[in-house]
């Protein structure tokens, strides 16, 4: 079974710190993605990456950024944490030519103070 | 872009009762189409597609879908719901303007009644 793990499944930050998110898939795939989940909103794409070092923007990257540097594992880096990106963050995976089977590891729920 | 809507918020169904969540599409050219359920506490997981073929695509755990070209609609039923059937779903669509990633709807949770 492919496997996707994300670092933490709750974490509290202060505002202003800088906030790393974890992600590890087992399955060789290349494509990982980075979603937000929040009610009423569904799943918002916030950045996501073809390959290693490889990445690209999706609908909301502002205040985050992302690292690619091993095929395995993709971060999600909130530079300064602001109150309004508490929520939940989603990690997914998919081989490159198949976008929509995409494999979604729990989730990390974040909420920022 | 490529879009998706889910028009109702909660769906509740008595257990035993067929369930239906909807989904409505809006894409230029063929439609990709998808279903993702989510139970609590869990990630998302594919529960199945439309790429072409039959309208009615028959998935996991006894769901299928039916895609609609002229309603532009792709419907998620199953014939007897369950308890466990309980959770978050999530109608997606092939955004082909978009790096052909996955466009999703807001999600409809699903109550199954005892």
């Amino acid at each position: 079974d492919v496997k996707v793990t994300q670092s933490s499944r709750y974490l509290v930050k202060r505002t202003g710190e800088k906030v790393f998110l974890e992600c590890v898939q087992d399955m060789d795939h290349e494509n990982m993605f980075w979603y937000r989940q929040d009610p009423g909103l569904g799943l918002r794409l916030i950045y996501f990456s073809y390959d290693v070092k490889m990445k690209e923007k999706g609908d909301i990257p502002e205040g985050y950024s992302v690292s690619r540097e091993k095929k395995e594992r993709f971060s999600l880096i909130l530079e300064s944490a602001s109150t309004n990106q508490t929520s939940m963050y989603l990690c997914a995976s998919s081989f490159r030519t198949s976008f929509h089977e995409q494999y979604f590891g729990p989730g990390t729920r974040l909420t920022v103070t | 872009a490529q879009s998706v809507a889910q028009p109702e918020d909660q769906v509740n169904v008595a257990e035993g009762n067929p369930l239906t969540v909807k989904c409505t599409y809006s894409v230029s050219g063929n439609p990709y189409l998808f279903w993702y359920v989510q139970y609590p506490n869990r990630g998302l997981q594919f529960l199945l597609k439309y790429i072409t073929g039959d309208n009615l695509v028959k998935g996991s755990y006894g769901f299928e879908a039916e895609f609609n070209k002229s309603q532009t609609s792709f419907h998620l039923k199953k014939p007897s719901a369950l308890v466990s059937d309980s959770a978050l779903y999530f109608c997606a669509v092939r955004d082909m303007e978009g790096n052909n990633r996955l466009a999703f709807g807001k999600g409809n949770q699903v109550v199954v009644i005892p």
